[in-house]
């Protein structure tokens, strides 16, 4: 089972929006509505930001926001800020195993 | 409040075996609701899916790791545990220890993970 796809490095200004991609296969993105992400500062464990392909945990902000087409997710986070500067991994369900994304570095400028 | 903790030395040679242990307070690991998964996360990389347990004992491994790989559960002492065996330096990374829920698959929450070097 091969490692989601995801764009090494993202980047955005404070306010803006940005898009990151996790793209998979029929075995996994594409066979299961099961895709989550997480957040993860450095030097801390990641943290759950949305779950089953689009819902939000309680307490996450609703500026988080993700989507699935095919085999491929998307994290959106709109009016970027300063604290969302993290690296970002999805993950998804294949089928009695999990898999997870090569992670993006997102920087807010 | 749900708290998971890893525990295990934190210096393994080369060709033993790794193991660690994930100690659960807050929660029941005898739960039906959860697993109970092993995560690494190699300096500087990403993070890589070891394996999960339910409470029953059914595992489920990571194809790439699963000849090398052990888990178990101890419902009585609210822990599971991880054994790595014949490791490499390349087994070297910082092991982090989650609840899995079950139907919605997501893990969380995260325990502070552990730093396991392979070294001689």
């Amino acid at each position: 089972q091969s490692a989601l796809t995801q764009p090494a490095s993202v980047s955005g200004s404070p306010g803006q929006s940005i898009t990151i991609s996790c793209t998979g296969t029929s075995s996994d993105v594409g066979n299961y509505n099961l895709v989550s992400w997480y957040q993860q500062h450095p030097g801390k464990a990641p943290k759950l930001m949305i779950y089953e392909v689009t819902k939000r945990p309680s307490g996450v902000s609703n500026r988080f926001s993700a989507s699935k087409s095919g085999n491929t997710a998307s994290l959106t986070i709109s009016g970027l800020q300063a604290e969302d500067e993290a690296d970002y991994y999805c993950c998804s369900y294949a089928g009695n195993l999990w898999v997870f994304g090569g992670g993006t570095k997102l920087t807010v400028l | 409040q749900l708290q998971l903790q890893e525990s295990g030395p934190g210096l393994v040679k080369p060709s033993e075996t790794l193991s660690l242990t994930c100690t659960v307070s807050g929660d029941s690991v005898s739960s039906r609701s959860y697993y109970w998964g092993w995560i690494r996360q190699p300096p500087g990389m990403g993070l890589e899916w070891i394996g999960s347990i339910y409470y029953s004992g059914s595992t489920y491994y990571n194809p790439s790791l699963k000849s090398r790989v052990t888990l178990s559960v101890d419902t009585s002492k609210s822990q599971f545990s991880l054994k790595l065996s014949s490791v490499t330096a390349a087994d070297t990374a910082l092991y982090y220890c989650a609840r899995i829920a079950a139907l919605s698959t997501w893990f969380d929450p995260w325990g502070q993970g552990t730093l396991v070097t392979v070294s001689s």
